[in-house]
């Protein structure tokens, strides 16, 4: 069975500073590794998936597959990015469709 | 458009009841999937409806059933509440095939008391 680790439930970084949010995933397969974002009082959206290899709203993330790991960074972090951040997989590539296996969470707030 | 609506916004039942939440998808989108999700915990896939019938399942039990109308909508049921079936139930549609990405709903705040 599919499984997503975010071990970090809160991370707090200043205004400037760099940030990265980490997910490790298990699977057998080729699994493709997305990234949602839920801004406050707002619905959970997407916000990259590792095929597109696409950098949104300045956040990047590189799937590795020899550590199971897809970490979300981003250099220079805004007060805007403060939001809950879930990694989630789906069983196959191209599979943005398929049911999502969520890791729990992690909440990263920005300080000025 | 107003994205995938999902009705009601809350709902308070006792144990032993049975519920029916609603879903209806974003508008171009035929494949509904309906996820619940714990306090503190990420959304957990309960199953997925396309084409009228139940294409996948997650490892939910069956008290949880579905449904999806010709007009795409769907309906999530549980039967026989218990304390943990407590959660937010999100609603998410898209279109099958690959580079397609779900659109989530607001959610049902389900309490069961």
């Amino acid at each position: 069975a599919q499984r997503v680790t975010q071990p970090e439930k809160l991370l707090s970084v200043f205004k400037g500073a760099p940030v990265e949010l980490k997910c490790n995933y298990s699977y057998s397969g080729s699994p493709e590794l997305f990234w949602y974002v839920q801004y406050s009082r707002q619905r959970l959206q997407l916000l990259l998936r590792h095929i597109s290899r696409e950098s949104i709203k300045g956040f990047t993330a590189d799937l590795n597959k020899g550590e199971t790991s897809f970490h979300l960074k981003k250099p220079f972090a805004q007060e805007e990015d403060s939001a809950m951040y879930y990694c989630a997989l789906s069983r196959y590539s191209g599979g943005g469709a398929d049911g999502l296996t969520f890791g729990k969470g992690t909440h990263l707030i920005i300080q000025p | 458009d107003a994205g995938v609506t999902q009705s009601p916004t809350h709902l308070i039942k006792t144990r032993g009841q049975q519920v029916t939440l609603r879903c209806s998808p974003k508008s171009g989108h035929d494949t509904v999937s309906w996820y619940q999700q714990a306090l503190g915990q990420g959304p957990q896939f309960i199953f997925q409806y396309y084409e009228e019938e139940e294409r996948q399942r997650g490892n939910f039990p069956d008290r949880f059933s579905g449904h999806q109308f010709p007009n795409y909508s769907s309906e999530l049921n549980v039967n026989a509440l218990l304390l943990g079936d407590s959660a937010l139930y999100l609603c998410a549609s898209s279109s099958p095939g690959p580079g397609e990405t779900q659109y989530f709903g607001p959610g049902t705040r389900l309490l069961v008391l």
